[in-house]
Order: structure tokens, then C-alpha cells, then sequence
């Protein structure tokens, strides 16, 4: 699977947009982008993914560039509960399921009140 | 999403002792289940992969006979530190993917945090 990048932590102020960078230009044509998040003290959630199109549901939006080399997951309207890492894992499809997600340092998102 | 439970949620035990984690897929069959490991202020690191029916597929490093796997089902692993020690110390994590959907996301337990003195 391709090497990720990200930014060990960011801040955002409550009520606005997250939006965190993921760099993975390494990524095969293959390959899904993948954002989980992980709150303090419980195991990880998804959150998104896609392989080269803008997805959007109900808890974020996540923006691939055109040459799938970086994206953006977008937390539209922050609140205190969004502050967690949030980690970008970039995967072949695997139709049986049967690799396990190998998940790098991720960024720590804080939400300022 | 779908729900991946763990048992317990924290346990404390001492030295030379065992541990058993339960993960459980409540509604969905799972024939792979994978089990991870996360020390303080680090990642998550994947330590086996579970196989219903067949023998566990354990990373690099990991010790087999120490982190006994069981999957019995298609909605049970189980996971035993045997012969607990201090450094085993660390909070568990078992995911699983839904058999029904490919390329599906995989759903993760609550994590158990176990503690050994």
C-alpha cells in the first residue's frame, strides 16, 4: 500500500470547516483513499473514502486532486466531539477483505471552543 | 455502520496470568477478523490477521504461542495473552469486514485496555 503524509496536528476553531491534507504520491490506479479518525481511548471509525471522484456523506467531505497524488478530508462545521486523530490510509481493493489497514502517525485534530 | 463489540472493555491482571478478548461482528459474518495493538502516544499496529475455520496469520515480530487466536465463527475471535507480562501492556483493537459487501470499510471494536502488574 501507498506511504501517507500528514500533519501531526492541527487546530480548528468550533463551528468552522477542518479541512486536513493528505499527501500520497505514491498512490497506484488501484488504490482507495481511506480516512478513519480515532477519539481518545476507543478504537478507530470510518469516517470516508474514494478512489478518484469527491465523496460526501453525512459526517465529511473528502476532495482527491485530479492526479490523486494529495486530497482533503473537509469537516464542514466542527464541533468539540470531532477532536481526534484522523488518519488517511491509502489501499488496494481487496474484495475479500482480507488485509489489514496499516494506519501511520495520522493528525491530531483539536477543536478550539 | 455495521458493530464490532470487544470484552471486556479494560482488564487488570497480574504477571505470568492470561487474558482473553472476545471481538465479536453483531450483525454481520466476518471470516476475517484482524487484531492490532496500540502503545501509549503511538499507532495502531496490525499484530494478526484472524481466519474463520483456519490458523491465524500473525506480523512480523509477533509471538504465535504468546497471542493465542481463535475464530471459531463467523462472528467470534478471540484473542489470549498467555503468560502476561508488564510490557504487554497496551490497548487491543480487533476490526472485521462485512462478508456480504466488497471492498467495504472495516469496523472496529471499542478496544480493550489491558493492564498487567
Amino acid at each position: 500500500d501507498a506511504k501517507t503524509t500528514q500533519p501531526p496536528s492541527m487546530d480548528c476553531a468550533e463551528g468552522r470547516a477542518a479541512n486536513l491534507p493528505c499527501n500520497h504520491s505514491t498512490i497506484s490506479g488501484n488504490e482507495y483513499v481511506y480516512w478513519y479518525r480515532q477519539i481518545h481511548s476507543q478504537g478507530p471509525q470510518y469516517i470516508i473514502h474514494g478512489l478518484k471522484n469527491n465523496e460526501t456523506n453525512e459526517m465529511a467531505s473528502l476532495i482527491i486532486t485530479e492526479d490523486r497524488k494529495s486530497s482533503t478530508l473537509i469537516l464542514p462545521h466542527a464541533t468539540l466531539r470531532d477532536t481526534a486523530v484522523y488518519y488517511c490510509i491509502v489501499r488496494r481493493y481487496s474484495g475479500g477483505g482480507a488485509d489489514g489497514l496499516t494506519f501511520g502517525k495520522g493528525t491530531h485534530l483539536i477543536i478550539q471552543p | 455502520g455495521a458493530v464490532v463489540s470487544q470484552h471486556p472493555s479494560w482488564v487488570i491482571c497480574k504477571s505470568g496470568t492470561s487474558v482473553k478478548i472476545e471481538c465479536r461482528s453483531l450483525d454481520f459474518q466476518a471470516t476475517t477478523m484482524f487484531w492490532y495493538r496500540q502503545f501509549p502516544k503511538q499507532s495502531l499496529m496490525l499484530m494478526a490477521t484472524s481466519n474463520e475455520g483456519s490458523k491465524a496469520t500473525y506480523e512480523q515480530g509477533v509471538e504465535k504461542d504468546k497471542f493465542l487466536i481463535n475464530h471459531a465463527s463467523l462472528t467470534l475471535s478471540t484473542l489470549t495473552v498467555t503468560s502476561a507480562h508488564p510490557e504487554d501492556s497496551s490497548f487491543y483493537i480487533c476490526s472485521a469486514r462485512d462478508l456480504a459487501r466488497l471492498n467495504t470499510e472495516a469496523f472496529f471494536g471499542q478496544g480493550t485496555r489491558l493492564t498487567v502488574v
